[in-house]
């Protein structure tokens, strides 16, 4: 168990509908990373939030966007849901920037987009 | 071209084989090298970092060429739990965030 936790386990959406993805970080963890898993592919970067404010992005369009809050935990936000976006959604916390050694990931979420 | 590169497979070897993936990268930049390993729909975790003299943890050696921008992932006598993906990560350099190869999928059977 990495204490990294996430919400929910699955999710359906349709097209055009937005969804909100959570994330609590390892305790005493003050950055969170966020990453797209499409089925057959290796992670990808979304961006990271280290003490409050995004520090880092990814690929992404706007229609991404996130939070952090004041004890660490993390959201994901996705407008306007398109079919591609069907993926699995890690979180992953770490101290003090992220480097991928230091990072632990959470459960993720799986979302299926129709 | 991708900036991380890895043959998915799978490769399927019997318990007891040497198995070896590579990863090449396309970015000259890149500062920092790691294997990951992931189990079927599960989160990754850290397999090893990889440093430029090469490292050894137990059945496991990763080595890195910077001339030909390429690492290795080695995997001596090998287990049923070894049955795996196997992610290839690069970060550039100055900056923590990494990029992943797509995996590739190990498969030890008996």
């Amino acid at each position: 168990e990495t204490g990294v936790t996430q919400s929910p386990t699955h999710l359906i959406k349709t097209r055009g509908q937005q969804v909100t993805l959570r994330c609590s970080s390892q305790s005493g963890h003050n950055t969170v990373s966020w990453y797209q898993q499409a089925l057959g592919q290796g992670p990808q970067f979304i961006f990271q939030y280290y003490r409050e404010e995004e520090n880092g992005r990814g690929n992404f369009p706007p229609r991404f966007s996130g939070l952090q809050f004041p004890n660490y935990s993390s959201e994901l936000n996705v407008n306007a849901l398109e079919l591609d976006d069907s993926a699995l959604y890690l979180c992953a916390s770490s101290l003090g920037g992220g480097a991928p050694d230091t990072q632990y990931f959470g459960p993720g979420t799986r979302l299926t987009v129709l | 071209r991708k900036e991380v590169e890895q043959d998915p497979g799978p490769f399927n070897v019997p318990e007891g084989a040497t198995v070896a993936f590579n990863c090449t990268y396309s970015n000259s930049a890149s500062q920092s090298f790691f294997w990951y390993r992931q189990d079927c729909r599960k989160e990754p975790k850290l397999l090893m970092s990889v440093y430029s003299s090469g490292n050894e943890d137990g059945r496991f050696t990763a080595q890195l060429n910077r001339a030909s921008q390429y690492i290795s992932l080695l995997i001596r006598d090998s287990k049923l739990s070894d049955s795996a993906t196997y992610l290839c990560v690069v970060t550039r350099g100055g900056s923590y965030i990494p990029t992943f190869g797509r995996g590739t999928s190990l498969i030890v059977h008996p």
